[in-house]
């Protein structure tokens, strides 16, 4: 849904453990959704996507989940990496109509050695 | 894939003065632009939407005569902040689809604008 004005949330895990991180969305109508990498002072990096009418796409080591009815996507990372130290947004659009893309709150990601 | 290019990277402004950066995509054209904003440790802000030849469309909040954008080509975008603040100083970050989503979004790698 519509970003808010507060500091990231933060999920700290152990390197080769697996990572979840859990987004909620707002507008019922959204039927696109987008998982999103964004490292220090760079653009959004394309992570995986995934669109209403699945419920479950998987990418290299990386699941995302979409759960409409309670309206919550989560991105699973497997066997997380150093290089997986990021901040990760969901997004969310519609296919149709003005396709704006808009950015959930974000997690900050902090690999562990 | 789809490259879209962003100018400049970082820039450096006095209080008052106005701050040109643009977007352009390099392999495709652009139908429509996103602008956003993202302050330290926040979210990307959409700011507004742009389509070539026609005027933006403003999220609610921002002001359109003091955040310019025009979109004159299918590859170039450009988002002019006029009598810049400090408040102002942020990361800006463009969008670009090609007609659809079908094709994804290509996002440039932003603008980091401070304003003394």
């Amino acid at each position: 849904g519509e970003s808010v004005g507060l500091h990231l949330p933060t999920l700290s895990v152990q390197e080769g453990d697996n990572s979840i991180i859990n987004c909620a969305y707002s507008n019922s109508a959204s039927d696109y959704f987008i998982w999103y990498k964004q490292e220090s002072g760079k653009g959004p990096q394309f992570i995986i996507d995934i669109r209403s009418n699945m419920d479950k796409r998987q990418g290299q080591r990386v699941t995302v989940l979409l759960n409409k009815t309670v309206k919550h996507l989560s991105l699973q990372i497997a066997a997380t990496q150093p290089g997986d130290s990021a901040v990760y947004f969901c997004a969310e659009s519609q296919i149709q109509g003005a396709q704006k893309l808009v950015f959930g709150q974000g997690t900050r990601l902090t690999i562990n050695p | 894939g789809a490259v879209v290019s962003q100018h400049p990277s970082r820039v450096i402004c006095k209080s008052g003065t106005s701050v040109k950066i643009e977007c352009r995509s390099l392999d495709f054209q652009a139908t429509t632009m996103f602008w956003y904003r993202q302050f330290p440790k926040q979210s990307l802000m959409l700011m507004a939407t742009s389509n070539e030849g026609s005027k933006a469309t403003y999220e609610q909040g921002v002001e359109k005569d003091k955040f310019l954008i025009n979109h004159a080509s299918l590859t170039l975008s450009t988002l002019t902040v006029t009598s810049a603040h400090p408040e102002d100083s942020s990361f800006y970050i463009c969008s670009a689809i090609l007609g659809t989503i079908n094709y994804g979004y290509t996002f440039g790698s932003g603008t980091r604008l401070t304003v003394v």
